[in-house]
C-alpha cells in the first residue's frame, strides 16, 4: 500500500535562513512524488513534482525538493524563506504504474517563518 | 486552461439532513475526479475517486457517496448527515494518462450542528 509520512507537525525558521521539511515514502514500483501547500481556508495549491530524471527538482516560489530513492525521501527545501511561506506544506506520492493517478498526502507540516 | 469549481465554500446543516456538494471541471476530458475531507486542518484523506461516468472507488467506509453522472461532474452525497462528517472537503481532478499530480477546487468547509 502507499503511503506518506511527514514526521514533523510544525517547523519554525528565521526569516532569511534555510528551511526543510521532510517527507518519506512508501510504495510499490517507480513513486511520482509532489508537494502542495495550502493557506487557510483554500485549496492545496502544486509546488513541484518528481516523475523522473534529475534527483533535484525546482518548482515554484523558490522551491526545490530532492529525491532520494536509498532513503525513500522528497525533502522539500528552499535556501531562504520568507514570512510569507508560512502555510501548512503536503507531501504526497501516486504509484507511477497505475493510471488511477490515486494521490495519497501526508499529514501536512505547518511552516512558521518568523520575522 | 483547465479550471474546477466547487461549491458551496460553506456550508451549515443540521444532523440528520441531507447533503449535496458539486464539483466541475472546464477545459479536460476524462480527467480523474477525487473527493478529499481534511479534518481539523490536518492531513487529507482520500475518500472516492473516480476514473470515468458512473465508476467510484470508495477508499474509507462512511456515512457518504459520490457520484459522477457526467464525464466533468462529480457529486459528494450523504442522506443522513452525522456531527463527524464536519470538515473541510476538497475535490481534485487530475489528467488520467500524465504522470501528474492533481489540481484542486477551494474546498467546502462543511459543519454539521
Amino acid at each position: 500500500a502507499q503511503s506518506v509520512a511527514q514526521p514533523e507537525d510544525q517547523v519554525n525558521v528565521a526569516e532569511g535562513n534555510p528551511l526543510t521539511v521532510k517527507c518519506t515514502y512508501s510504495v510499490s514500483g517507480n513513486p511520482y512524488l509532489f508537494w502542495y501547500v495550502q493557506y487557510p481556508n483554500r485549496g492545496l495549491q502544486f509546488l513541484l513534482k518528481y516523475i523522473t530524471g534529475d534527483n533535484l527538482v525546482k518548482g515554484s516560489y523558490g522551491f526545490e525538493a530532492e529525491f532520494n530513492k536509498s532513503q525513500t525521501s522528497f525533502h522539500l527545501k528552499k535556501p531562504s524563506a520568507l514570512v510569507s511561506d508560512s502555510a501548512l506544506y503536503f507531501c504526497a506520492v501516486r504509484r507511477g504504474s497505475s493510471n488511477t493517478g490515486k494521490l495519497i498526502f501526508g499529514q501536512g507540516t505547518t511552516l512558521q517563518v518568523k520575522p | 486552461s483547465q479550471t474546477i469549481h466547487q461549491w458551496p465554500a460553506t456550508l451549515v446543516q443540521p444532523v440528520g439532513s441531507p447533503l449535496s456538494l458539486e464539483c466541475t471541471v472546464e477545459g479536460t476530458s476524462n480527467p480523474n475526479l477525487y473527493w478529499y475531507r481534511q479534518a481539523a486542518g490536518r492531513g487529507l484523506q482520500l475518500l472516492f475517486y473516480s476514473v470515468g461516468i458512473g465508476q467510484i472507488s470508495s477508499e474509507v467506509p462512511q456515512n457518504l457517496s459520490a457520484s459522477r453522472p457526467q464525464d466533468r461532474q462529480f457529486i459528494l452525497s450523504s442522506k443522513k448527515l452525522l456531527l463527524s462528517d464536519s470538515g473541510f472537503y476538497l475535490c481534485a481532478w487530475s489528467v488520467r494518462e500524465l504522470p501528474n499530480g492533481a489540481f484542486f477546487g477551494q474546498g467546502t468547509r462543511l459543519t454539521v450542528v
